[in-house]
């Protein structure tokens, strides 16, 4: 069982448009992260969100904590080819360790 | 610096053979994590090490065992290998996890691809 549900699982645009992905879940979490994976690579940390609706941003990308810290976003503003990877989220639910990474959304941003 | 490196990057296995897989970061970092990405599962934990001489099962131990050797080396073996250990490794490390730090940054490798047939 996934704690953290992301959708959509794959998605595909043309440059200069906008994308959004989701992050899911019944947990509340103390901190999320987002990581971008790229082809034959591990993950690479973006952000870390600690605060219920909080709002971040990463030159295009805009990251948002729910309210309520069981929900998150990842917005990208003109997407560029650049951008394309696999997007997973992580969330710990107690301050002590473990992250749980969702399945991940796959981006392809074509020219 | 190199960060965090993984040894081999492909191997393929026979059923019930057996192997180790090697890390070693090069960041002072406390913390280090063994993880198995499969397709439509994400990143799933199998054994981390808060502390040098600390380990403790995640998600998946089933069929690994670790060993930290060292405060930069912590390695993954599989004693006998099966079709379902078949799956991309990474090892990750973090300064320190908990409480300590909210901001818990996990430093990738570059990722084992394990076959097992």
């Amino acid at each position: 069982t996934q704690l953290l549900e992301q959708s959509p699982q794959f998605l595909s645009i043309q440059e200069g448009e906008n994308l959004t992905v989701y992050c899911n879940s019944s947990s509340v979490f103390s901190s999320l992260q987002w990581y971008r994976q790229e082809p034959g690579e591990g993950p690479v940390l973006l952000v870390t969100v600690v605060t219920g609706g909080e709002v971040k941003k990463l030159k295009r990308l805009t990251f948002q904590f729910g309210d309520a810290r069981k929900d998150s976003s990842l917005h990208i503003t003109a997407a560029q080819p650049g951008d394309t990877g696999l997007y997973l989220c992580a969330g710990r639910t107690d301050s002590w360790g473990k992250f749980q990474f969702g399945a991940g959304t796959q981006v392809v941003v074509t020219p | 610096n190199a960060g965090v490196t993984q040894t081999p990057k492909f191997q393929v296995l026979k059923t019930g053979q057996s192997m180790t897989l090697q890390c070693a970061q090069d960041m002072n970092h406390n913390s280090m994590y063994w993880y198995r990405q499969d397709p439509g599962m994400g990143l799933r934990l199998i054994y981390y090490s808060a502390s040098e001489g600390t380990t403790d099962k995640g998600e998946v131990p089933n069929g690994y065992n670790v060993s930290r050797l060292n405060k930069r080396e912590f390695s993954l073996r599989l004693e006998s290998a099966a079709p379902s250990q078949t799956s991309v490794y990474f090892c990750a490390s973090s300064v320190f996890p908990g409480a300590l730090s909210s901001y818990n940054e996990q430093f990738f490798g570059p990722g084992t691809r394990l076959t097992v047939l």
